[in-house]
């Protein structure tokens, strides 16, 4: 039943190492889009895609680099990890054409670099 | 960049009546959105506005003024359960949704 779904839910990891994040949505939703929400709970968009083409790429390190396999599936793989990548990420996913275009939200992914 | 700005908290009692503003400054409108994201949680979708006016749903209502740049987010009839961060968000030009700080909730038995 699950709509977007995030693994893994926490990660707790070295400055330095290399991290993935997944994401799937069983919406049939055509975006998806990952965010970042840091320590003072602001909502940041870092990328978005639809079907499967990176349309939204905000100034974010290079470190950050999103993957779509399939239009259902975005992954989020970080390089070279640092302290202040700690934060929530979010996966989101909408469909587009709608009027609202409403975002629906996975669970977050609590990260935090050591 | 977007500037959306919002109280940061807001404290309430039981059965009262809070109303959250939100202002905006974008480049280019196509909506606003209200979510609500309780500690812990993920963001969940609660209203839209795109044209003026007011939108309820139940407790909750939202308006937008569009030539203003402002909206608020009414909660009616406040129960425990409401208490959480609410994000306003607008949609830009370019269909690129920026969230506001978010205004944490209080709601006092």
């Amino acid at each position: 039943d699950t709509a977007v779904s995030q693994t893994p839910k926490y990660l707790v990891t070295q400055m330095g190492n290399d991290k993935s994040i997944k994401c799937e949505q069983n919406l049939g939703h055509d975006t998806m889009y990952w965010y970042k929400q840091d320590s003072k709970k602001f909502l940041k968009i870092m990328f978005s895609y639809n079907n499967k083409e990176l349309i939204i790429n905000e100034t974010v390190p290079n470190r950050f680099s999103p993957k779509s396999p399939d239009k259902a599936h975005l992954n989020l793989h970080i390089n070279s990890l640092e302290l202040g990548d700690s934060a929530v990420y979010f996966c989101a996913s909408s469909p587009v054409g709608l009027e609202t275009d409403t975002q629906y939200f996975g669970p977050g992914t609590r990260l935090t670099v050591l | 960049g977007q500037n959306i700005d919002q109280p940061t908290e807001m404290t309430a009692t039981e059965g009262a009546i809070v109303q959250i503003n939100c202002t905006y400054q974008t480049s280019g409108f196509n909506g606003l959105f209200w979510y609500q994201q309780h500690a812990g949680e993920a963001p969940t979708f609660l209203s839209y506005n795109v044209l003026d006016g007011l939108e309820e749903k139940g407790r909750f209502s939202s308006f937008l003024s569009r030539s203003k740049g402002y909206s608020y987010l009414l909660l009616k009839e406040l129960q425990m359960k409401d208490s959480a961060s609410y994000l306003c968000a607008v949609r830009d030009g370019d269909y690129k949704l920026s969230f506001g700080a978010g205004t944490t909730v209080t709601v006092r038995a």
